[in-house]
């Protein structure tokens, strides 16, 4: 299974300003996400992280919004651009192989983000 | 796009059998996941389900229907380190995921 790595765990931000959470994983991977979850909701998928192209966003996220860089098949980063208090979510990274026979997705820890 | 239904929440006693349903209509369809999230933390994986029937992993099982689009998780003899949130997710075509909404589930003593 793949380790992830993602940084940083939790931070507190000023509104207005910007966070990039930083996704690792032991190995190369197919597929990179972004995922949030609100506070007391399930996870929503924000866009997925394309290797060495733009990512794909999914209804109601923008790239302006939350640019995603992947420069390598182990690495990627989510920023969260301009917050304001409703970004307060937890931002989690999640891999996956894309093959069939191996198709369990792995979860980062999380990044827990309050913006005040 | 996906449309998946469980339960909200659901409460069982330490020791008992609990059973979550998760309903869901898809466009493509690569598999149903059961995560289980504990408060604060990431989900965890728990199982997997691609082909019809049910698979057991020691106190937890899930079951697959897809000519139904019905899944449901079982979670037997219970534990206090159980409750958690429980999350079904469906993989579609290019194997993203879809969550619902998740199902608390409280295990009393």
């Amino acid at each position: 299974s793949a380790v992830i790595s993602q940084k940083p765990s939790r931070d507190i931000c000023q509104r207005g300003t910007s966070l990039t959470i930083q996704c690792q994983v032991d190995s190369q991977v197919t597929m990179m996400f972004w995922y949030r979850q609100q506070p007391g909701q399930s996870l929503t998928l924000i866009a997925t992280a394309n290797q060495g192209s733009e990512a794909t966003y999914e209804s109601g996220f923008v790239i302006d919004k939350f640019p995603i860089s992947r420069p390598n098949l182990t690495f990627s980063t989510l920023t969260v651009s301009n917050m304001s208090p409703e970004d307060s979510s937890i931002y989690l990274c999640s891999v996956g192989d894309g093959r069939a026979e191996n198709t369990e997705a792995f979860f980062g820890q999380g990044t827990r983000l309050t913006v005040v | 796009g996906q449309n998946i239904d469980q339960p909200t929440e659901m409460t069982a006693t330490e020791g008992a059998i609990v059973q979550i349903n998760c309903t869901y209509q898809t466009s493509g369809f690569n598999g149903l996941f059961w995560y289980q999230q504990h408060a604060g933390e990431a989900p965890t994986f728990l199982s997997y389900n691609v082909l019809d029937g049910l698979e057991e992993k020691g106190r937890f099982s899930s079951f697959l229907s897809r000519s139904k689009g019905y899944s449901y998780l079982l979670l037997k003899e219970l534990q206090m380190k159980d409750s958690a949130s429980y999350l079904c997710a469906v993989a579609s075509g290019d194997y993203k995921l879809s969550f619902g909404a998740g199902t608390t589930v409280t295990v009393r003593a």
